[in-house]
């Protein structure tokens, strides 16, 4: 049973561009959680989904960030007209419910220039 | 709002030391809480998960207690490894209705001198 599965390790995007994580949650897992670690700060959680629907988007902001976690396929953070304080670890996590185990991928990295 | 406190932010000690990691919340009204390893540059590894009815947990070397009373939760690493250096972070689970999210401390880098 692969674990949390994040794709790409590393993502370089100049200023403006778009920048699109992918998140495939370990078998049985239908709860994905998204967070983000600056540098220097501890992790931040910014959304909270299941399978077709955002539970709990108060982490995000406002502005230029979207999630969604389709019924087939791996849930996708999407960043748009990235600027350089979105340059930042990104991790997903995962579990069977919302109040049990979360396991986390090795997150992307996230650098922009 | 939930706050997780992690204090010191560094730790040095020599190997084959006992220590203790301190971890504090400001709301005791938690789930669950779990305490994770970030190896620099990875992901996080989850060490061990206390739920809130539990007063503590081990694994091998690691016992992790929680006093949600207080606050509080330590995690306690014996006869410690240069291996064992490494950032360990602890994090309360919250859940309220459908919304289920961890807080996380910044964590506690810890150095074991060989």
């Amino acid at each position: 049973n692969a674990g949390v599965m994040q794709n790409p390790r590393h993502l370089v995007r100049r200023r403006g561009q778009e920048a699109r994580l992918r998140c495939s949650p370990m078998k049985g897992h239908s709860h994905v959680y998204w967070y983000r670690q600056l540098p220097e700060e501890g992790l931040k959680f910014m959304v909270y989904l299941q399978k077709e629907n955002i539970i709990d988007e108060s982490g995000m902001p406002k502005e230029r960030f979207s999630a969604e976690f389709p019924k087939e396929g791996p849930s996708i953070l999407r960043i748009q007209q990235v600027v350089r304080g979105d340059s930042a670890a990104y991790f997903c996590a995962s579990s069977t419910q919302g109040n049990t185990e979360a396991f986390f991928g090795q997150g992307t990295r996230l650098t922009v220039v | 709002k939930q706050e997780v406190t992690q204090i010191p932010a560094a730790l040095s000690v020599p190997e084959g030391e006992n220590l203790v990691l301190n971890c504090s919340f400001t709301d005791s009204a938690i789930y669950n809480l779990q305490w994770f390893r970030q190896d620099p540059g990875k992901g996080l590894t989850s060490l061990l998960l206390i739920q809130s009815s539990q007063r503590e947990q081990t694994s091998g070397r690691l016992n992790a207690s929680l006093d949600k009373s207080s606050g509080r939760s330590t995690l306690y690493i014996a006869a410690s490894q240069p291996g064992d250096s490494a950032t360990y972070l602890c994090a309360v689970g919250e859940t309220t209705g459908a919304n289920s999210k961890l807080t996380f401390g910044k964590g506690i880098t810890l150095s074991v001198r060989p």
